[in-house]
């Protein structure tokens, strides 16, 4: 079994559709990032949290440190939110531990 | 602004070839990190340095070999390619001072097929 379990693997939705991203992990944690990773391979850091609730824009990250799990909201979602969205979480000092990822698409 | 470069975006070898990936970084960061991406097992530490001149082995080294003669940039070699090293493989760089919630830049990716 995987540290890091992203759910689901992939996501097809309809433009403007509210959008939810799933992250378990079983290990303890100092932090959980949510990363993007668009066609092309760059990928671009999202949100770093290690409690509660961050916003940025339409994206809306939490995490439940009790229940080691994460999700990532997508709200009026556009088809440019298409995207390899990766959970990824600090256990030790150096290393991360990522996710599968979990492969959005919008359609217009 | 330009924080983590690779010197590839694409890259075509033969087996048995000698392979040098580059990786440069502009934030001074202690840290980086290579990782090989492949669909189905997401991305997967090879080597990470923590200084210059420092280097441990991450989940899968073997195959593989870095270099860090100074802090900017951060090497990966394949001694002798393989067709199992057909991969994308990710750069990345990460400042210290003991704050554990220092982001992570990655780079552009290299994707390197081996014939």
């Amino acid at each position: 079994k995987n540290e890091v379990e992203q759910s689901p693997q992939n996501l097809t939705a309809q433009e403007g559709e509210f959008i939810t991203i799933n992250c378990s992990y079983s290990v303890g944690i100092s932090a959980l990032h949510w990363l993007q990773q668009h066609p092309g391979g760059g990928i671009v850091s999202l949100f770093m949290l290690s409690s509660g609730k961050k916003k940025h824009g339409r994206l809306i990250a939490t995490i439940n440190i009790q229940e080691k799990h994460s999700s990532l909201h997508i709200t009026a979602s556009h088809p440019r939110d298409s995207a390899v969205y990766i959970c990824a979480v600090r256990s030790g000092a150096q290393k991360l531990v990522f996710g599968q990822g979990t492969r959005l698409t919008i359609n217009p | 602004d330009v924080k983590v470069t690779q010197s590839s975006r694409y890259l075509v070898k033969r087996t048995g070839e000698k392979v040098f990936l580059e990786c440069v970084q502009d934030m001074d960061h202690e840290n980086m990190f290579w990782y090989r991406q492949d669909p189905g097992l997401g991305l997967r530490l090879i080597y990470f340095s923590y200084d210059v001149k420092m280097k441990e082995k991450g989940d899968i080294p073997e195959g593989y070999s870095v270099s860090r003669e100074k802090k900017e940039r951060f090497s990966l070699i394949l001694e002798s390619a393989s067709t199992n090293q057909t991969s994308m493989y990710l750069c990345a760089s990460r400042g210290s001072g003991g704050d554990s919630y220092n982001e992570q830049f990655f780079g552009p990716g290299t994707r390197l097929t081996v014939l």
